[in-house]
């Protein structure tokens, strides 16, 4: 059965860059036409769609958030990535790596790791 | 971009009522709409998918229907799990969410 299991810092001081992995288990990150997607919540704003990479490679981004996001895939780690630049209090939230089939809802998602911005 | 607009905000019913969620895009998106509930502290969960169809393990009191811009998630009998918050999603173009219903015990 897919899982998928987010990590990385849980504290990111403003202006710097978030990084958090995404690692895939029970199935191959390359194997199916499958988007693998990040996606955050916080009470504020609620669900917000950070971006997606295809598993040809392609990568689709959230406009309001393009300039700042990049996704990439390590298909020999089978995980999955995502920075955020230059971060500010607004970025704040639950971050959820998730995995969605070709035009689709996110079917599959992991627990979420909470990041805060804050000095 | 595609907007997302839900109604209500807040919902407060009882536990044995009929639910209903409205869910509106600024274009039309054809069926292409899911709902999911969330519960505090856990990751969102996909009830409904391509505007009616119902997710594997999802209980038959939840439904979904519509299509283009106009979508409505109901609950036939709401139960004490059911409390939680519903957002509705396209994703005919990327992947938009609504801002969410909070359905609450009155």
């Amino acid at each position: 059965q897919l899982q998928l299991q987010e990590s990385g810092p849980g504290l990111v001081k403003p202006s710097e860059t978030l990084s958090l992995t995404c690692s895939v288990s029970g199935g191959s990150i390359s194997g199916s036409s499958y988007y693998w997607g990040w996606l955050r919540h916080s009470p504020g704003k609620g669900l917000e769609w950070i971006g997606s990479i295809y598993y040809s490679g392609s990568t689709y981004y959230n406009p309001s958030l393009k300039s700042r996001v990049t996704i990439s895939v390590d298909t020999s780690k089978n995980e999955f990535s995502l920075r955020l630049r230059s971060v500010t209090a607004a970025d704040t939230a639950m971050y959820h790596c998730a995995k969605a089939p070709s035009r689709g809802a996110f079917n599959i998602w992991g627990q979420g790791t909470m990041v805060t911005v804050s000095s | 971009d595609i907007q997302m607009t839900q109604s209500p905000s807040t919902l407060s019913a009882s536990v044995g009522d009929r639910v209903t969620i409205t869910c509106r895009a600024s274009q039309s998106i054809s069926r292409w709409l899911a709902w999911y509930q969330q519960k505090p502290g856990k990751a969102p969960k996909v009830l409904i998918y391509d505007a009616s169809s119902l997710e594997s393990g999802v209980p038959s009191r939840f439904s979904g229907s519509g299509f283009g811009t106009e979508f409505t998630l109901t609950i036939s009998s709401l139960q004490p799990d059911d409390f939680a918050i519903y957002y509705c999603q396209q994703y005919d173009s990327f992947w938009t969410f609504g801002q969410g219903t909070k359905v609450e015990i009155k």
